[in-house]
């Protein structure tokens, strides 16, 4: 069954610094993988995907996602965490049915 | 730009009244799809439909109902609005080409607090 993973619950980083958010996923064939973010009191936002190509995909805000198929992952990253970027942030994988499987979401707090 | 409207972004209603959401997207996608959003359980589908007067069940139907009347408009019901449906409700909706790559795109939520 297609399943998607986001092992922590909070990240915790400070402006400036590198911040990572995790996404493992499970899926049959060629998975179709996607990121978004929600702000407070908001609907989600879509901030980059990966269908094919290049494994590191490059999104909106500066953000950007390393595809690894050996290990399953699609973490999000980015080289300098802005206040600004705290939010909630979901991974997602596309099921067999065409429909999207979330994850169950990382509170991004970035501190300055 | 994709637009997708939802009627309401704070409701609250009574247990046992009837409840409509509604959700309007203006890019003439094809498939629309309603979620709820529960803190630690992230977004669980609820019903979807690929076209004007299709509907499917999605992971947690019961208790809710949707219409497709309009390709542009997908409306969520829920008949008899119970406390435990007290959540966060979005909407979203997607194309259907081959040019369409899957991504899904969300209206700004309803939080539906039933009392």
């Amino acid at each position: 069954a297609q399943s998607v993973a986001q092992p922590e619950d909070q990240v915790n980083v400070a402006e400036g610094n590198p911040l990572t958010v995790k996404c493992t996923y499970s899926v049959s064939g060629n998975p179709y993988l996607f990121w978004y973010v929600q702000y407070p009191n908001r609907g989600l936002q879509f901030l980059l995907k990966y269908i094919t190509g290049d494994n590191l995909v490059k999104g909106s805000y500066g953000f950007e996602a390393e595809f690894n198929k050996s290990q399953t992952s699609f973490h999000l990253k980015k080289p300098s965490a802005l206040v600004s970027d705290s939010a909630l942030y979901f991974c997602a994988v596309r099921d067999i049915t065409d429909k999207l499987i979330f994850g169950t979401g990382t509170r991004l707090q970035v501190f300055p | 730009d994709v637009k997708v409207t939802q009627s309401s972004r704070y409701l609250v209603k009574r247990t046992g009244e009837k409840v409509f959401l509604e959700c309007v997207q203006d890019m003439d996608h094809e498939n629309m799809f309603w979620y709820r959003q529960d803190p630690g359980l992230g977004l669980r589908l609820i019903y979807f439909s690929y076209d004007v007067k299709m509907k499917e069940k999605g992971d947690i139907p019961e208790g809710y109902s949707v219409s497709r009347e309009k390709k542009e408009r997908f409306s969520l019901i829920l008949e008899s609005a119970s406390t435990n449906q007290t959540s966060m409700y979005l909407c979203a909706s997607r194309g259907g080409g081959p040019r369409d790559s899957y991504e899904q795109y969300f209206g700004p939520g309803t939080r539906l607090t039933v009392t």
